[in-house]
């Protein structure tokens, strides 16, 4: 069974770019997950979506972000315009329930 | 204060030896409790969940104390491939929380 997959491994942009991130869940997971870890950092969460609504998107930072899973299926996350303190690793994770998440390999996104 | 606090070390050991970790929430009303591995520049992968009766799988055993809001993993045996990084995550309901995460290098 494939795992969850993120698009694209690493991501290189300058302050004021645009950058969408893309997360693939395990096929049947109702429940997606954003998070970063900023370096040096915690891992912290930025929102939960099942299937395609938004069930808390209390950490994004700002209106900067903006998540979206359009179908239940594969979810974005795009950075608009992007700043120097968005550079981390964003991570997607996926469940069935509520339960047991598993990790994508993370976006490494690197704002010049 | 931070919500989950773990000593970041590095912890350095030799092989077989034991080697614990402990990890202090400050929320008493958390739920679950995981210990995560990370290996470097990979994602975190469960380790194991962490029961308040502990638990134990092989080499590794966890346990929880809710009195003073912590948890613990113990790692018997160590080997090279058991150096990373150790996550504990505190779970409230389904968003869990992170802490900084505790790095582990086992040496020859």
């Amino acid at each position: 069974e494939a795992g969850v997959t993120q698009f694209p491994s690493h991501s290189v942009i300058e302050k004021g770019q645009t950058v969408t991130l893309r997360c693939d869940p395990i096929s049947g997971h109702d429940n997606l997950y954003w998070y970063r870890r900023v370096m040096g950092k915690e891992i912290k969460f930025l929102l939960h979506f099942v299937k395609e609504s938004k069930q808390d998107e209390s950490g994004m930072p700002n209106n900067r972000f903006l998540a979206e899973r359009t179908g239940g299926t594969y979810s974005t996350l795009k950075v608009q315009p992007a700043e120097l303190e968005d550079s981390g690793v964003y991570f997607c994770a996926s469940s069935f329930r509520e339960d047991t998440q598993y990790f994508g390999p993370g976006t490494r996104l690197t704002v010049l | 204060r931070k919500e989950v606090e773990q000593d970041p070390g590095p912890f350095n050991v030799p092989e077989g030896a034991t080697v614990a970790f402990n990890c202090t929430y400050s929320n008493s009303a958390s739920q679950s409790f995981f210990w995560y591995r990370q290996d470097c520049r990979k994602e975190p992968k469960l380790l194991m969940s962490v029961y308040s009766s502990g638990n134990e799988d092989g080499r590794f055993t966890a346990q929880l104390n809710r009195a003073s809001q912590y948890i613990s993993l113990l790692i018997r045996d160590s080997k090279l491939s058991d150096s990373a990084t150790y996550l504990c995550v505190v779970d409230r309901g389904y968003i869990p929380t992170f802490g900084r995460g505790t790095s582990l290098i086992v040496h020859p």
